[in-house]
């Protein structure tokens, strides 16, 4: 089956520490993306990267990291330097990015302790 | 900047009930728009977009939606809702050949059975 994989589905974490959510896709996609969930707002951009070996800042990069060394793959680095970490990590991917419509994994759950 | 506004934050209704939720997008150029739903559990998924033509989209489920553009609004619309509707709705705009979308705060809609 094609998909996004996210791992793990929870994650907990003491402050002060670095964790990487893993984003994985077989769907062939270029464009991926990383989304964090808090109760009423909705989903906002952390990274996004069109193609591999490039990324670009979204809306809410402070305190965040992130790697396209594969086409399939884009994990994310939460840093010490992330003030409010804990939260639910949707990452997604798209077709080239003329075309709008992401797919959705199934998101990680993180909390910093 | 870009923004999605979504009207409504929870919504109850009953079964059989009729279901409109209100988005409105701030960008007045040339917009693709997209509601998504996150049951229970479950991944996000889309529901229906819209890129051009035809204002009025109809997506899974019994979903359609409807693009105004005098109005800045894509109001999703169900005439019947069923219990198995019970979950969290996104709306979102991109702006062509950016990849980025911008998602609203999301509404949560319960139905009773």
């Amino acid at each position: 089956d094609g998909g996004i994989t996210q791992s793990p589905k929870y994650l907990f974490r003491k402050e002060g520490q670095n964790v990487t959510l893993s984003c994985e896709q077989n769907l062939n996609h270029d464009a991926m993306y990383w989304y964090r969930q808090d109760p009423g707002q909705g989903l906002r951009l952390i990274y996004y990267s069109q193609i591999v070996n490039d990324f670009q800042k979204g809306d809410i990069a402070e305190g965040y990291s992130v790697s396209r060394e594969k086409k399939e793959s884009f994990p994310l680095t939460v840093t010490s330097a992330q003030k409010n970490p804990t939260a639910f990590y949707l990452c997604a991917s798209s077709k080239p990015i003329s075309n709008n419509e992401q797919f959705f994994g199934p998101g990680t759950r993180l909390t910093v302790l | 900047a870009q923004s999605v506004s979504q009207h409504n934050h929870h919504v109850i209704l009953s079964e059989a009930a009729s279901l409109e939720l209100g988005c409105n997008y701030s960008y007045g150029g040339t917009v693709n728009l997209f509601w998504y739903v996150q049951y229970p559990g479950q991944h996000l998924q889309l529901l229906l977009k819209y890129f051009s033509g035809d204002p009025l989209v109809k997506g899974i489920k019994g979903f359609e939606a409807e693009f105004i553009k005098s109005k800045f609004s894509f109001n999703l619309r169900k005439p019947s809702v069923q219990w198995s509707d019970t979950a969290e709705y996104f709306c979102a705009s991109s702006f062509r050949n950016t990849g980025k979308l911008i998602f609203g705060q999301g509404t949560t809609l319960q139905v009773k059975p």
